[in-house]
């Protein structure tokens, strides 16, 4: 069954630095998304992408942050400058088209920004 | 925005019991998901909702998409420890008619399982 891949699995960075989260959605689905889950709390939207654009942010989602579907395959999230507040797991999640909305996750990033 | 609260927060009970959450909105909601999250793990799509008075299946899981539209509700029937997890109800937010299908979520029923 087709799945969404998510690398790293963990990463750990300082702060100030760049970062790079690397997701490969599902291979026929048009929309895709990044949610951040700070620990021991809900799951929250970033940013849909659609048509080689976002269509779509959140306030969390500020100019540290931007997302580039570079190639046919991988979605990625870029945080230029990491704050310690950014650690949280990150998961990138891809869905079929405009009928229907039902969104799969992949497993996750975790980074710890120190 | 939109906010989705879950009840109970968290749940405790014996394996082979059934289980009972819900799933409620201040606003209307045209679809309704539940998730499932295990430790550490992206959580996964269990349930979908597309029709107000909708009971699905899935398994030993039945949801329901409220008469309302503002809430929903997830039975678990005859628990085993693997039920163990983190539950969310979801809703794709609609913003003046425009929706690119964001996920609003609850804040989640944690089920704990004993054997």
């Amino acid at each position: 069954e087709p799945e969404v891949t998510q690398t790293p699995s963990h990463q750990v960075t300082q702060m100030g630095q760049e970062v790079i989260l690397r997701c490969v959605p599902i291979s026929n689905h048009l929309y895709f998304y990044w949610y951040r889950q700070i620990l021991g709390q809900k799951v929250e939207f970033l940013v849909s992408f659609y048509n080689n654009e976002i269509s779509e942010k959140s306030e969390i989602f500020d100019d540290q942050f931007s997302v580039e579907r570079p190639d046919g395959s991988n979605f990625t999230l870029k945080i230029r400058s990491t704050k310690l507040e950014d650690s949280a797991m990150y998961f990138c999640a891809s869905r079929l088209g405009t009928v229907r909305y039902e969104q799969y996750f992949g497993p996750g990033t975790r980074l710890t920004v120190t | 925005g939109q906010q989705l609260n879950q009840s109970p927060q968290s749940m405790f009970i014996q394996e082979g019991e059934d289980v009972s959450m819900n799933c409620t909105s201040s606003s209307i909601f045209n679809t309704w998901l539940w998730y499932k999250q295990d430790p550490g793990e992206g959580p996964v799509l269990l349930i979908a909702l597309y029709k107000a008075g909708e009971l699905t299946s899935n398994g030993r899981l039945t949801a329901q998409f409220g008469i309302t539209r503002k809430d929903s509700f997830l039975n678990i029937s005859a628990s085993i420890p693997s039920d163990v997890g983190i539950y969310f109800c979801a809703g794709p937010s609609d913003a003046g008619g425009t929706s690119y299908g964001k996920l609003t979520f609850g804040q989640g029923t944690i089920l704990t399982v004993h054997p």
